[in-house]
This record gives structure tokens, sequence and C-alpha cells, in this order.
């Protein structure tokens, strides 16, 4: 059974860091093309990043150069790095795989 | 940058046919996918590469793709339908979503 189980999420202060996790199971990350999408509070779905079987990453214009998305092939989970938070990222974040999402995990930038 | 447009909300009475318009400039060289998303939970795939219908999805809910313009239709639309509807696709510089359909039945 595909299950994608995010953490990592919380309050942290603007200008902070956090790292979001996505423990996989069931298939192979390494194999699919997996992403981050998150949804503000109230907000539509915004997606974030995507990294490709092949290893190219690509970025929305919002986070390029603050957030890094990367995955561990031995622990068969995905990443998200985000330094340089701002309160306009506070939002659920879903990693996805095309055909499941995970529950999400809040994350709230606020001083 | 790219968008894609969808009206914001959809109105339709239960055993009616609810359709959900996605436009875009990149959908007649890309895929369009579709989510359906219910209060407080995490979205959920109806629809694939256009038209392609994940298993255990009702066979009511099918979707077409023309031109610059995706559909997803909803034949004979139940109450627990009622929820927001997004579109998907890709371009050269990633992803993206359409805003979002609230579709109320009632």
């Amino acid at each position: 059974e595909v299950q994608l189980v995010e953490s990592g999420g919380g309050l942290v202060q603007p200008g902070g860091s956090l790292r979001l996790s996505c423990a996989a199971s069931g298939f192979t990350v390494s194999s699919n093309y997996m992403s981050w999408v998150r949804q503000a509070p109230g907000k539509g779905l915004e997606w974030v990043s995507v990294i490709y079987s092949g290893g190219s990453t690509y970025y929305a214009d919002s986070v390029k150069g603050r957030f890094t998305i990367s995955r561990d092939n031995s622990k068969n989970t995905l990443y998200l790095q985000m330094n340089s938070l701002r309160v306009e990222d506070t939002a659920v974040y879903y990693c996805a795989r095309i055909d499941y999402w995970g529950q999400g995990t809040l994350v709230t930038v606020s001083s | 940058s790219y968008e894609l447009t969808q009206p914001p909300s959809v109105s339709v009475s239960p055993g009616q046919t609810a359709r959900i318009t996605c436009s875009g400039d990149a959908l007649p060289k890309k895929y369009a996918y579709w989510y359906q998303q219910k209060s407080g939970q995490a979205p959920v795939l109806v629809i694939y590469e256009d038209s392609k219908r994940p298993s255990g999805i009702p066979e009511r809910f099918s979707g077409s793709s023309s031109g610059t313009m995706a559909t997803l239709t909803i034949s004979g639309a139940q109450v627990e339908d009622e929820a927001d509807y997004y579109c998907y696709s890709t371009d050269s510089s990633g992803s993206h979503f359409g805003g979002g359909t609230k579709l109320t039945v009632l």
C-alpha cells in the first residue's frame, strides 16, 4: 500500500529555517517524480517544488533560492529544506506523487 | 508566468451534470490532471492524463481536453461530490495548479 507521511512542521520565526520530511512506503521515491505542494489557510493549492527520477529539480518563483528539495534513497524519504522563511510561507505542506498525497504538515511562520 | 484559469464556483442540483473548465496555453501539449479536495482533507486524484480515471473513482467522473481547455465532467452529481476541484498541469517552468473551483451540489 502506498503511503506518504510528512513531518517536521511547526512554528518558526521569520528568517528561520525548517526541514520537512516525507517518508514513503509501498513504492520507491527515486523512481518517481515527487513534489511538494502547499496550501495557505483558506487558499488554493500552490505547487512548490519537484524532483524528477533523474535528479533534476525545479522550484516555484516564490521559493527559488530559499527552498531545496532532496531525497535520501536509502531511507526512501523526500525532504524540503526551507530557509529564510517568511510569514507568507505559512501553509500546510503536502508531499505528493502524482496519484498519492500525504496528509500534510503545518508550517507557521510568525513572530 | 504560466496560469491555469478555472471558474471560482459551479453549482448544480443532485443528478445534474457538472462541468468544470480549466484553460491554459500549454494544455494543447501538456496533460491535465484533476484533484478533488474535501474540507480538511488532502487532495485526491480523480482524472489523470486528460481523461483517465484512477481505480476507485466513480464512473460519473470523466475528463476531456481540446485546444487550450480541459474539462472535468461529473455526470449525475451527488451531494458527496461537493468539494473544491483543482486542475494541474506542467510547462517548461515547472508545475501549476488552477485557482480551484468550489462545486456546490444542492
